[in-house]
């Protein structure tokens, strides 16, 4: 079984300050692990994916997130927040195996940013 | 290229009656999932489709079913509809073999 458990439901920033949101996962398999966006009102927009490759991996929006296997952490963070960050963030798990495309979300962390 | 697309956008419906909501992938995407979103909540997968066929399903009642069409698009279904069924649906698609899934935009259903 696989879960995603985010810390901190709601997360303020001031603008230009690092964005640091945390994500630990637990699965049986070696994960495929994402961070997803959602705007108001709006789908799901992929950040990023870690899939097996580099553990530091790089995302749109300047964005980048390290894969910990140590830690079982997958922390979403961007070194100076824009006011257009302001959104909720949803980390999530997959299986690595193939054929396999059941994402197990996390409750979502909402991102404040302060001018 | 068009990205996933979803319809209606909206819809309100009565408790009891049935819903059909309907999903394009993305083009050159051949598998599609399901997922509810109610209001605070992350996502939660409903299932998924490949070659018409129900190839995995998460825990939803048989309340909720679906097809896939040979051009890959794909209907969900709600019977019986409860007030608990409001929320947010997304869909997805991802291609065989690869491991990027991209969501829709949503319908968003109102039980009343």
């Amino acid at each position: 079984a696989q879960s995603v458990t985010q810390l901190g439901s709601h997360v303020s920033v001031s603008e230009g300050a690092l964005v640091l949101l945390r994500c630990n996962y637990s699965s049986s398999v070696p994960p495929y692990l994402f961070w997803y966006v959602q705007y108001p009102n709006q789908g799901l927009q992929l950040l990023l994916k870690y899939t097996s490759a580099a553990t530091l991996v790089k995302g749109i929006n300047g964005f980048e997130a390290e894969f910990k296997k140590s830690e079982t952490s997958f922390h979403l963070t961007k070194p100076s927040a824009h006011m257009s960050d302001a959104a909720e963030y949803f980390c999530a798990v997959s299986h690595s195996g193939a054929g396999s495309y059941q994402l197990t979300f996390g409750k979502g962390t909402k991102l404040s940013v302060i001018p | 290229d068009a990205g996933v697309t979803q319809s209606p956008t909206h819809l309100i419906k009565t408790r009891g009656q049935q819903v059909t909501l309907r999903c394009s992938p993305k083009s050159g995407h051949d598998t599609v999932s399901w997922y509810q979103q109610a209001l605070g909540q992350g996502p939660q997968f409903i299932f998924q489709y490949y070659e018409e066929e129900e190839r995995q399903r998460g825990n939803f009642p048989d309340r909720f079913s679906g097809h896939q069409f040979p051009n890959y698009s794909s209907e969900l279904n709600v019977n019986a509809l409860l007030l608990g069924d409001s929320a947010l649906y997304l869909c997805a698609s991802t291609k065989q073999g690869a491991n990027t899934i991209y969501f829709g935009e949503g319908s968003w259903l109102t039980v009343v």
